[in-house]
């Protein structure tokens, strides 16, 4: 168990709709991370956030927006949703603001656009 | 930005015998090098890491190797077991300052008892 909790495991849904996955951080790190993961395209970085802040960007579609919450939670809103969207969202969180550091996974919320 | 390939996508050893994964990153600035281990249905965990300025790293039966001119770094994994059959994934940052890690696409290695 590496701490870091996502929320909702498995997500069934339709093209067009909006979905929020959620992501809780280990105790006391401060920076988040999401990427992507999908079949053939290995893991993307989408954005990370510390201490409230965006930090990073990377390929991040429009229709796809974060934040981190006073509380250190994170959310992924995704919207508009197309077939394409369907993959393996992974939250990562470490200690500090590193260029270095060790990135904890969560477990990852399978999201399925049909 | 950076670019990170991986080879090969799948490799299957015998019991015992050494598995080496190889990637290559493009931006010079890089100096933090991770490697990732997901077995089927589980998260990513980092296995080992190497800091631009060490040629080379081991833990137990795993080693990593770095060579900065040529922009290149390997995973060795010697005395495979079948324990080890999973995805490996390379990394690389985009220098001091960057807290983005580029991500090979993964090596899903298959350790045949």
């Amino acid at each position: 168990d590496s701490g870091v909790t996502q929320t909702p495991k498995h997500l069934i849904t339709a093209t067009g709709q909006r979905v929020t996955l959620r992501c809780s951080p280990r105790s006391g790190d401060l920076s988040v991370y999401w990427y992507q993961q999908s079949l053939d395209q290995g893991l993307q970085f989408l954005i990370q956030y510390y201490n409230g802040e965006e930090r990073a960007k990377g390929n991040i579609l429009e229709r796809f927006s974060a934040q981190q919450f006073p509380d250190l939670h994170s959310e992924l809103n995704l919207s508009s949703l197309e077939l394409g969207d369907s993959a393996l969202y992974f939250c990562a969180s470490s200690v500090e603001l590193s260029d270095t550091g060790e990135l904890f996974f969560g477990e990852g919320s399978r999201l399925t656009v049909l | 930005g950076e670019n990170v390939e991986q080879h090969p996508s799948t490799l299957s050893v015998q019991e015992g015998d050494s598995a080496v994964i190889k990637c290559t990153y493009s931006d010079s600035a890089s100096n933090y090098f991770p490697w990732y281990k997901q077995e089927l249905g589980k998260r990513p965990q980092l296995i080992i890491d190497i800091r631009s300025n060490v040629g080379e790293k081991k833990d137990q039966r795993i080693a990593v190797t770095l060579n900065k001119t040529a922009k290149h770094f390997s995973l060795h994994i010697t005395e495979t077991q079948p324990e080890d059959s999973a995805v490996y994934f390379c990394a690389a940052n985009s220098g001091a300052g960057s807290y983005q890690l580029t991500f090979g696409k993964g090596t899903k290695l298959s350790v045949i008892p």
